[in-house]
């Protein structure tokens, strides 16, 4: 059974650091990887998706990364910002289970001023 | 330019009373899902459409329920909310089941009293 672990489940850093958020599942038998920013009391907001095939992925600040034999990727923001505390949520596709997206429980960002 | 709409953004129903949440899509996408969301929990799959196909959850309580009249449109319906149904619902659409990006709507907040 496919299990997404998100450690750490928060995190409270200052403005301008750089930060990597950590994402770890247990079978490898996947399509893709997807991370998603959640805001208090809202819905998801895809950032990047990361095909099996594929090393990582840019966008603007962001990018992820996707080390599938190891059951492991890496979101990391580059200089935070305040309007960057959200939930962030990874989610995998597994190959075995059509259409199922699995996520893990998120990591709450909090970045200060 | 929503993608995927819910409404409504919140919904307070009474204990038993049947609720119905919707769902529509621009995206023309053939797949349709519902998540279940409760507070800092991961989102939950209840059940997803492939066009007409139904593909329910094995452990999606008899209480859900869903309809899918037309592509743009989908309904999750709750027969008697009981408290523990209180959560975000949240409605995403995708192109396939396999490597394709799911698009979120706003979600639900469901309050039960």
């Amino acid at each position: 059974k496919q299990e997404v672990t998100q450690i750490p489940a928060a995190l409270s850093v200052p403005e301008g650091e750089n930060l990597v958020l950590n994402c770890s599942f247990t079978d490898s038998a996947i399509y893709n990887l997807q991370w998603f920013r959640q805001d208090p009391g809202k819905g998801l907001t895809s950032l990047l998706l990361i095909q099996s095939s594929q090393r990582e992925q840019t966008s603007g600040r962001l990018n992820a990364s996707l080390d599938k034999s190891s059951g492991r990727s890496t979101l990391y923001i580059a200089a935070s910002q305040p309007g960057d505390s959200a939930t962030y949520l990874c989610a995998v596709r597994p190959s075995s289970n059509t259409g199922k997206l699995i996520f893990g429980q998120g990591t709450t960002l909090q970045v200060k001023p | 330019d929503a993608m995927v709409i819910q409404n409504p953004r919140y919904q307070v129903t009474q204990f038993g009373k049947p609720v119905t949440l919707s769902c529509s899509q621009t995206l023309n996408h053939n797949v349709m899902y519902w998540y279940q969301q409760k507070s800092s929990q991961a989102p939950k799959l209840l059940f997803h459409y492939y066009d007409k196909d139904f593909n329910n959850e094995a452990d999606t309580p008899d209480n859900f329920q869903s309809r899918r009249p037309n592509t743009s449109f989908c309904f999750l319906d709750i027969r008697s909310p009981g408290l523990g149904d209180a959560a975000m619902y949240l409605c995403a659409t995708s192109s396939g089941e396999t490597v394709e990006k799911l698009f979120f709507g706003s979600g639900t907040q469901l309050s039960v009293l």
